[in-house]
């Protein structure tokens, strides 16, 4: 158990509508990613928040976003499914302190779109 | 544009004996780098990293290796054991930044 937390783990939705994926963090770490894993590519890296303000972004599309609140949870929104979108999203978490930048990922959501 | 890879798909290995698991990067800038490994359903598990002001990093059974003028890292698995079996990637990152993630190496370890 990694400590980091998703929900939920399986979604099936149609094209055109839109989710919401939520994450919590291990305790005391202040960054947040987001990661997509298609299934035939390896680990995308889709963007980055530290302590509520965005970091670093990845291949994102305009039409996913994310967000992370003041208790440091995250949510990616994704709106305007399209079947291509269907994938297992992942979050991971780190300390960023000491030079030491291990992630920390989630189990992942697995989502369906059809 | 494939800045980490690993060449290969999958490796096959007798429980007991050692695994070693490779990974090339491109990007020059990358100065730290990780292990992962992934079972099915699962998120990826931190294995083992290492800075890139250092050549090796041992934990346990586990040793990684970087070579900066190949740019080329390893993992070393030794003993192998069944529980092993998993999907290994390697991964770097700039900064401590997003990760970069090669495409994997599934690893079978054969009692």
């Amino acid at each position: 158990d990694s400590g980091v937390t998703q929900t939920p783990k399986h979604l099936i939705t149609a094209t055109g509508q839109r989710v919401t994926l939520r994450c919590s963090p291990r305790s005391g770490d202040l960054s947040v990613y987001w990661y997509q894993q298609s299934l035939d590519q390896g680990l995308q890296f889709l963007i980055q928040y530290y302590n509520g303000e965005e970091r670093a972004k990845g291949n994102i599309l305009e039409r996913f976003s994310a967000q992370q609140f003041p208790d440091l949870h995250s949510e990616l929104n994704l709106s305007s499914l399209e079947l291509g979108d269907s994938a297992l999203y992942f979050c991971a978490s780190s300390v960023d302190i000491g030079g030491t930048y291990e992630q920390y990922f989630g189990p992942g959501t697995r989502l369906t779109v059809t | 544009d494939q800045q980490v890879k690993q060449n290969s798909p999958s490796l096959s290995v007798q429980e007991g004996r050692i695994s070693i698991l490779n990974c090339d990067y491109t990007n020059s800038m990358f100065d730290y780098f990780l292990w992962y490994k992934k079972y099915p359903a699962e998120g990826p598990t931190f294995l083992i990293s290492i800075s890139s002001i250092k050549d090796k990093n041992e934990d346990g059974r586990f040793t990684v290796f970087l070579n900066k003028s190949a740019k080329h890292l390893s993992l070393h698995i030794v003993p192998s054991q069944p529980g092993d079996s998993a999907v290994y990637f390697c991964a770097a990152s700039v900064n401590g930044n997003k990760l970069v993630f090669g495409a994997g190496t599934i690893l079978r370890v054969k009692s």
